[in-house]
């Protein structure tokens, strides 16, 4: 059975600062890896996507690798501000399956 | 692109009541959708699949006859919650694979805050 763990759950810094967030899964058996942003009381928005066959991605200020065989991801996110203060989550793709199985979520502060 | 759209965003209804959730695909067709559950602070739970035109597929532990997922259409998937209670009351979100295929993402509503007094 697929399980995803983040950590830290949560993780307040000074604004300015570079930060990782970690992700890792027990079975390397994934389709991709998916990192999502969730504001407090709303849906998920989708921030990278990395596939199994691919190391990493990046977005404007956001950075995600993937190491398969070792069964971590890590979100980098440079020069933080507060509007980043949200909750990260991860989730991977199960290979033959549709299903999605996420992570408890690192819930990042980010301090002016 | 790939919008997901979620009404309503908040509900109140009293014990007993059944409530109502849609999710609409706005610019694509979803054949399959899902939907999740999520707890205070806690991460998202697959309650279920749902497919076009056939029976939706629930996770183990998930009443069939409580939350009843009905997807008639390419674009339209409804999820009501039946003589609902208070510990019903949740965070109910759902998905929809991209277009290009589930190996490209998923795209999520905004949610549904559902409470039972």
């Amino acid at each position: 059975k697929q399980e995803v763990t983040q950590i830290p759950a949560a993780l307040s810094v000074p604004e300015g600062e570079n930060l990782v967030l970690n992700c890792s899964f027990t079975d390397s058996a994934i389709y991709n890896l998916q990192w999502f942003r969730q504001d407090p009381g709303k849906g998920l928005t989708s921030l990278l996507l990395i596939q199994s066959s691919q190391r990493e991605q990046t977005s404007g200020r956001l950075n995600a690798s993937l190491d398969k065989s070792s069964g971590r991801s890590t979100l980098y996110i440079a020069a933080s501000q507060p509007g980043d203060s949200a909750t990260y989550l991860c989730a991977v793709l199960i290979q033959g399956a549709q299903k999605l199985v996420f992570g408890q979520g690192t819930r990042l502060t980010i301090n002016p | 692109g790939a919008v997901v759209s979620q009404h309503p965003s908040w509900v109140i209804c009293k014990s007993g009541t059944s409530v109502k959730i849609e999710c609409r695909s706005l610019d694509f067709q979803a054949t399959t959708m899902f939907w999740y559950r999520q707890f205070p602070k806690q991460s998202l739970m697959l309650m279920a699949t749902s497919n076009e035109g056939s029976k939706a597929t629930y996770e183990q532990g998930v009443e069939k006859d409580k939350f009843l997922i009905n997807h008639a259409s390419l674009t339209l998937s409804t999820l009501t919650v039946t003589s609902a209670h208070p510990e019903d009351s949740s965070f109910y979100i759902c998905s929809a694979s991209t277009p290009r295929g589930v190996e490209y993402g998923y795209t999520f509503g905004s949610g549904t805050r559902l409470t039972v007094v």
